[in-house]
């Protein structure tokens, strides 16, 4: 395909457990996001990686929250020991790296729903 | 740091009427805005997005946005809704000239339409 691709599409987990979220981005983007879409808090940005570096990781709520990327293109987001209110859709986006000063569109995956019993 | 109201949280419009939905943001400079569409269970599909120039953009799906510097707004418009359009309007902000960035979110418009 070739659009952004996430996975798993749903996700239960207990309280207190660990969970991994991918990303796939769209080949030939360097630029990926990690944003989280909840009922209160609506969408907020996470993290932003280019290549495999993170420039911004203000958006990460707390230290349960870290992310990689690996050789420029997937993306794994973990959450550790997992809280109720950790419950919330999971978008990632990519986009392409123009230059410097251009700013280049963020296409969207469909998400990862994560749910914290 | 730059911030986006959606003071609209519903609005049911009946298909064929126009349709405005209201934005605004917050933001020490003239910054990139941008309205997405998330129907159900999809990702976000860019609708239209201002960067520069024009004020009135004109976008997929037939809406168009007007920005409007002196009212902190870009407004989404559509002369006529169709059922398909009903969805989740998010309007946001990039920084200007900051290349690639983080985007701002407003906290969205469910659009409902009755036939």
């Amino acid at each position: 395909g070739a659009g952004v691709s996430q996975s798993p599409s749903n996700k239960v987990t207990e309280k207190g457990k660990d969970v991994e979220l991918r990303c796939d981005p769209i080949s030939g983007h360097t630029a990926l996001y990690w944003y989280r879409q909840s009922l209160g808090q609506g969408l907020e940005f996470l993290i932003y990686f280019q290549g495999n570096s993170a420039p911004d990781k203000s958006g990460l709520p707390s230290d349960r929250f870290s992310a990689e990327r690996t050789g420029g293109s997937v993306s794994t987001l973990t959450i550790q020991r997992t809280q109720q209110e950790d419950s919330a859709v999971y978008l990632c986006a990519s986009s392409l790296v123009m230059g410097q000063g251009i700013y280049n569109e963020q296409f969207f995956g469909p998400g990862t729903r994560l749910t914290v019993l | 740091a730059q911030s986006v109201t959606q003071p609209d949280i519903h609005i049911t419009v009946s298909e064929g009427a126009s349709l405005e939905l209201r934005c605004n943001y917050s933001y020490g400079a003239t910054p990139y805005l941008f309205w997405y569409v998330q129907s159900p269970g999809q990702g976000l599909q860019l609708l239209l997005k201002y960067f520069s120039g024009d004020t009135l953009v004109q976008g997929i799906k037939g809406f168009e946005a007007e920005f409007k510097r002196s009212q902190s707004s870009f407004n989404l418009r559509k002369p006529s809704v169709h059922w398909s359009d009903a969805a989740e309007y998010f309007c946001a902000v990039a920084r200007a000239n900051f290349g690639n960035e983080k985007l701002t979110f407003g906290t969205g418009t469910r659009l409902t339409i009755i036939p």
